[in-house]
């Protein structure tokens, strides 16, 4: 099963960049992730998908200065001129199909604290 | 427009069944292929279940053999049943449609919190 690892929490200046990491087990860094933003008291809502190769593909409505981009294992979700409610809980997710099951993996998200 | 609406969750007893109930509008339950998710408290979100457009399921290692989803087409509506509850299992449920060919999900409700606790 993919494992996803995410860093439990991050900051940044309003105004400033800041790109967040999701990595993926070795044996699986080939695979295309998703990820969703999760503000307080609310449901996630998709942000984009993110390929192996670095090519991106935003949800309608996400703004052009969320950024998707990779290396080998890992997936990042850039956000630049941050904003205060960008602060919020940000998850990486894939699926996956094991012996014909589909399967879906969330990594432990990330709080992205706005100073 | 879209909502999902779920209901159900409340305080159990370790061991005890709950049913959970996923209303949709806009959008057919059965044309789609529907989840729940979990998020325990202070955690990240945890996969539980699917039912695929044509009807059959799916479920995570760790429910397999206690929870149910199905649905009823004539309501709109999905349904987790959850038997044999365990203190992991407290999280808030969230119900959610995985929109193909894109591949993400894409409507989810509000959750409805369940908590096991003796």
């Amino acid at each position: 099963l993919p494992v996803l690892t995410q860093p439990p929490s991050a900051s940044a200046l309003l105004g400033a960049s800041i790109k967040l990491t999701c990595t993926l087990s070795s044996e699986h860094s080939t695979y295309t992730i998703e990820w969703y933003q999760q503000r307080p008291g609310r449901s996630p809502q998709y942000i984009m998908k993110v390929k192996s190769d670095g090519r991106y593909t935003r949800g309608d409505g996400i703004p052009d200065r969320f950024m998707g981009s990779s290396s080998g294992a890992d997936r990042y979700l850039t956000f630049s001129n941050l904003h205060s409610d960008d602060e919020a809980e940000y998850h990486c997710g894939e699926s996956h199909t094991i012996d014909g099951q589909v399967g879906w993996v969330f990594g432990g998200g990330t709080k992205l604290t706005v100073l | 427009e879209v909502q999902v609406v779920e209901t159900g969750g409340g305080l159990i007893q370790p061991g005890g069944s709950l049913r959970l109930s996923c209303a949709a509008s806009g959008f057919n339950v059965g044309s789609n292929y529907m989840n729940w998710v979990r998020q325990a408290p202070g955690k990240g979100l945890e996969w539980v279940s699917v039912i695929y457009s044509g009807g059959s399921t799916s479920y995570a290692d760790s429910v397999k053999g206690r929870f149910t989803i199905s649905r009823d087409n004539s309501k709109n509506t999905l349904y987790l049943q959850m038997d044999s509850l365990r203190a992991e299992d407290t999280a808030v449920y969230y119900c959610a449609r995985y929109r193909t060919p894109e591949n993400y999900f894409d409507y989810w409700g509000q959750g409805t919190l369940v908590t096991v606790s003796s």
